[in-house]
């Protein structure tokens, strides 16, 4: 089975520029998220997708944004690139059902930003 | 606010030595907690979980966490360390909203092994 993939692994851009980053969940799994991983900031929650829709978001500005497609892979979209946007994306997807409650969530292996 | 606190920034054990990483959370209901494990310019892979029955969970490479309701604390033990554990450790709990869920994860402990 596929895990989650994410693309591209490595990704350049110059500040004020738009950045957009893929993610592919485990087949079967609706739910996507996304988390920022900057140096000295720690894991940061994103955003989560469900079925298309957006379900809830972490404390970033509105530059911040993503969907979720039909077939579940989502993508996240980096507008008026900052500096400190530099940082290694994470995506996950969930395997968790309305009735269990929680989600066990799987990472794939980040895409790095790095904003010049 | 729901949040979790990793005591330890950066651990060295010895190679064959027992460790264990501390994890405190602050969440009003019973939690869901994670130890999740990151190797240099890796994602994340989950090491174990916590949902509910047994305090004492297992989890992969040897790993095992005790939760402590009383102490609001996830501990994460191992009896022997080996080199290829060296990573980046981090400790989340679930949020529960709805449907779903979001991890909110504590700022990892950074574990270094010496031989």
């Amino acid at each position: 089975e596929a895990g989650v993939t994410q693309s591209p692994t490595h990704l350049i851009k110059t500040r004020g520029q738009q950045a957009t980053l893929r993610c592919s969940p485990i087949s079967g799994h609706t739910s996507v998220y996304w988390y920022q991983q900057a140096l000295g900031l720690g894991l940061q929650f994103l955003l989560w997708y469900d079925e298309g829709e957006e379900r809830n978001r972490g404390n970033f500005p509105p530059r911040f944004s993503g969907r979720q497609f039909p077939n579940y892979s989502s993508e996240l979209n980096v507008n008026a690139l900052e500096l400190e946007d530099s940082a290694l994306y994470l995506c996950a997807s969930g395997d968790g059902t309305p009735s269990s409650g929680a989600n066990v969530l799987t990472f794939g292996a980040g895409s790095r930003l790095t904003v010049l | 606010a729901q949040s979790v606190t990793q005591p330890d920034i950066h651990i060295t054990v010895s190679e064959g030595a027992s460790l264990e990483l501390r994890c405190n959370y602050s969440y009003g209901a019973t939690p869901y907690l994670f130890w999740y494990v990151q190797s240099p310019g890796q994602g994340l892979q989950l090491l174990l979980k916590y949902f509910s029955g047994d305090t004492l969970v297992q989890g992969i490479k040897g790993f095992e966490a005790e939760f402590k309701r009383s102490q609001s604390s996830f501990n994460l033990r191992k009896p022997s360390v080996h080199w290829s554990d060296a990573a980046e450790y981090f400790c989340a709990v679930a949020l529960i909203r709805g449907a779903g869920t979001a991890l909110i994860f504590g700022k990892g402990t950074t574990l270094s092994v010496s031989s």
